[in-house]
C-alpha cells in the first residue's frame, strides 16, 4: 500500500519558469489538501479538496491552481514561479471529514527551490 | 484563523514531562496532533472531537476544551524519540461541510540525556 505519493522529490525552477507538482493517493480518500513548509516554520494550507471536481482556497493560495478529475489525484501548478515560492509542499489526503477520528495521511514532500 | 501553540520551544531531560498549548479564536471542530522529525512529513499522533474529550497514547495524552476553544498534549517521561517539532491543526466547519485543517506554527521539543 503506496499510500500518498508525491512527485518530483526536488525540483529547481527558474524564476517565471512554470511546474505541476504531483500528488497520488491510492486509498480512496475522498478530502486531499495541499500545504507548504517554509524552513522552520509550520505547514500553511494552499488548496483542498472534498471530492472529485471540489476544490477550494486555502490560507495561501496566490500563485497556484489546482484540479481534482480523479479521486486519487490532486496536482498542484505553479505559474510563473517566484523565489517567495521556496518551500517544501506536502500533499495529505483523509478518508472521512472533521467529523470522524479520521487523520491526514501526508506524503514525503517536494522540496522546490526558486532561482 | 491560525491556532496559537505556546511554548515556542521547550528543552528538557530525558523523563521530564512537558506541556503543548493550542488555542484558536474561532470555535472549533476538532484538533489533531501531530509530530514531525527534521527533514520528514508530520506523523500523526491523535484526534480530539468537539464534546469535550481526553485521549492518551502510551505517555502522550492529550485534551480538548472546546468552551475555551483549547487543546493541552501532555507529554510524560519524556523519552529521546520524543524530540521534534508538535503541530496542533484545528479543524473548521466551512460551508455545513467540516473540511478545512489549519496548523499553528508548531513547538519544538529538545530532549537531552
Amino acid at each position: 500500500n503506496a499510500g500518498v505519493t508525491q512527485t518530483p522529490k526536488f525540483r529547481i525552477l527558474k524564476i517565471g519558469q512554470s511546474m505541476t507538482l504531483q500528488c497520488t493517493q491510492d486509498m480512496n480518500h475522498n478530502y486531499m489538501y495541499w500545504y507548504r513548509q517554509d524552513p522552520g516554520m509550520g505547514l500553511k494550507l494552499i488548496y483542498y479538496s472534498v471530492g472529485a471536481g471540489i476544490t477550494d482556497k486555502g490560507e495561501v493560495p496566490n500563485g497556484y491552481n489546482v484540479s481534482r478529475s480523479t479521486t486519487e489525484d490532486f496536482p498542484l501548478r505553479l505559474e510563473l514561479a517566484a523565489p517567495s515560492q521556496t518551500s517544501v509542499y506536502f500533499c495529505a489526503s483523509s478518508y472521512m471529514g472533521l467529523s470522524y477520528n479520521s487523520p491526514l495521511h501526508f506524503g514525503n514532500g517536494t522540496r522546490l527551490t526558486v532561482t | 484563523q491560525q491556532p496559537v501553540q505556546s511554548p515556542q520551544a521547550v528543552i528538557l531531560r530525558e523523563g521530564e514531562d512537558a506541556v503543548i498549548n493550542c488555542s484558536s479564536s474561532k470555535a472549533l471542530y476538532s484538533v489533531h496532533w501531530y509530530r514531525q522529525k527534521h527533514g520528514e512529513a508530520p506523523v500523526f499522533l491523535m484526534i480530539l472531537l468537539k464534546g469535550g474529550e481526553q485521549k492518551g497514547h502510551e505517555k502522550i495524552s492529550a485534551s480538548f476544551n472546546e468552551k475555551k476553544q483549547q487543546s493541552s498534549l501532555y507529554l510524560t517521561a519524556s523519552q529521546l524519540s520524543y524530540s521534534g517539532t508538535y503541530f496542533c491543526g484545528t479543524g473548521f466547519e466551512t460551508g455545513g461541510s467540516a473540511s478545512k485543517i489549519i496548523f499553528g506554527s508548531g513547538t519544538r521539543l529538545s530532549i537531552r540525556p
